[in-house]
């Protein structure tokens, strides 16, 4: 049972652009709400990570946007460049003594064109 | 500063080998754990550990073990490999508690059984 859903599986943007992935949770409980980012060869780290206080947390080009009763959460890379082609993945975990338990959603690769 | 350091990078097995995958970090890291990445479904919890002597099942521990005698190191054994196992496998650790729970990847084992 995948209990984040993540959407699109592949996004192809061009160079500018506004890549935007979608993650969907069921467990209520979760409170911590990360992304990662992972390039070819390499193990994926974290990006950006939002807790469900703030709606939106902002850290450069990249945006998360937390809708709380709509249960889900989304990624904006704007002005997306070429060297953000990676693999991204949301993730999930309850309360702060989970010890990093975190529940992944699917993945989703993305591809800026130049 | 090494971080999380796996080894070996590739392997292949024969159905019915055995293997142990080594993770050793360096950051005085609490918590451990061992996931694997497949295409489609992100990546999935094998087994973790709170502490020295603590291990306890993820989503999918079958066909593993685990053991942690030491906070450095956590060694995922493989029992008797089937190609069900071929995947990506990867270690991570982090802080217990904490402000955020920030994982810490290392750059994995690409296993492939045959």
């Amino acid at each position: 049972q995948q209990q984040v859903k993540q959407s699109p599986q592949s996004l192809i943007v061009q160079k500018g652009g506004i890549s935007i992935i979608n993650c969907a949770y069921e467990n209520t409980a979760f409170d911590y709400f990360p992304w990662y980012q992972q390039f070819p060869g390499k193990g994926p780290a974290l990006l950006i990570a939002i807790r469900p206080d703030v709606s939106e947390k902002k850290e450069g080009r990249f945006t998360i946007s937390f809708n709380k009763s709509a249960k889900q959460f989304s990624l904006h890379i704007m002005d997306s460049q070429p060297g953000d082609s990676a693999t991204y993945f949301c993730a999930a975990s309850i309360g702060e003594t989970s010890g990093s338990r975190l529940t992944f959603g699917e993945g989703t690769q993305l591809t800026v064109n130049p | 500063n090494a971080g999380v350091t796996q080894t070996p990078k590739f392997q292949v097995l024969k159905t019915g080998q055995s293997m142990t995958l080594q993770c050793a970090q360096d950051m005085n890291h609490e918590y451990m754990s061992w996931y694997r990445q497949d295409p489609g479904m992100g990546l999935r919890l094998i087994h973790y550990s709170v502490g020295a002597g603590i291990t306890d099942q993820g989503e999918v521990p079958n066909g593993y073990n685990v053991s942690r005698s030491t906070t450095e190191d956590f060694p995922l054994r493989l029992l008797s490999a089937a190609p069900s196992q071929t995947s990506v496998y990867f270690c991570a650790s982090s802080y217990l508690m904490g402000p955020t729970e920030k994982l810490f990847f290392g750059s994995g084992t690409q296993l492939s059984v045959l």
